[in-house]
């Protein structure tokens, strides 16, 4: 079956820090690849996704996610977080042709402190 | 335009009790799904309707869970006989088509089974 692992659970970091998620998952065919963000009190929203072409996508509020197809690896990074980036962070994949169901990550909680 | 959306927002019931929750995708979508977020845990997926075709059912978790919809519209999951572990934010999200396409998630329903 199709999973996704992220490794960090909860990441604390302080202003200006760098940022790198890490997501990997496990299928042998082809993949779109998603972050999702959810904010404190928010629904989840598209922070930026892959389907194919260039494998560093770059979302909205200065973060990026590098496809590495093998290391089966969808990265999310972004150079200098900001106290309203405090929020929780999936991967997620479904396939080109196959499962249009998203699997998801456990999800990443971000703490920024100011 | 506006988003998906679900009521309601919070559901508290009691242990045996039905409950019926309901998503209107965005005008337009033909693909809509159901997730849920249990506590600490990902999105697990429970259910996906595209057009006309017979839904994708494959993550309902019991006989207990079931889930309409009416032409491209409105859909309805529904929850008999809750139990304590149904407790969970259950999620819609649609997509124009089943193609590689963003999902958009609804707020949720937080439903809690006393």
């Amino acid at each position: 079956a199709q999973s996704v692992s992220q490794h960090n659970h909860h990441v604390i970091l302080s202003e200006a820090a760098s940022l790198e998620l890490g997501c990997n998952y496990s299928y042998g065919g082809t993949v779109n690849l998603f972050w999702y963000v959810q904010y404190p009190g928010q629904h989840l929203q598209l922070l930026l996704k892959y389907f194919s072409g260039d494998p560093l996508v770059k979302g909205i509020k200065g973060f990026e996610a590098e496809f590495i197809k093998s290391k089966f690896s969808f990265n999310l990074r972004k150079p200098s977080v900001q106290w309203s980036d405090t929020a929780e962070y999936f991967c997620a994949v479904n396939a080109v042709t196959g499962f249009q169901k998203l699997v998801f990550g456990t999800g990443t909680r971000l703490l920024v402190s100011p | 335009g506006a988003g998906v959306s679900q009521s309601p927002s919070n559901k508290v019931t009691e242990k045996g009790k039905d409950v019926e929750l309901r998503c209107d995708p965005i005008s337009g979508h033909t693909a809509l799904y159901w997730y849920r977020q249990r506590l600490g845990q990902g999105l697990e997926f429970l259910i996906y309707f595209q057009g006309n075709s017979a839904p994708d059912k494959s993550g309902l978790p019991s006989d207990r869970f079931s889930a309409e919809r009416t032409g491209e519209s409105v859909s309805t999951l529904t929850i008999q006989r809750t139990q304590q572990e149904d407790s969970a934010v259950y999620l819609c999200a649609s997509s124009l088509d089943r193609g590689p396409d963003t999902q958009y998630f609804g707020p949720g329903t937080r439903l809690t089974v006393l």
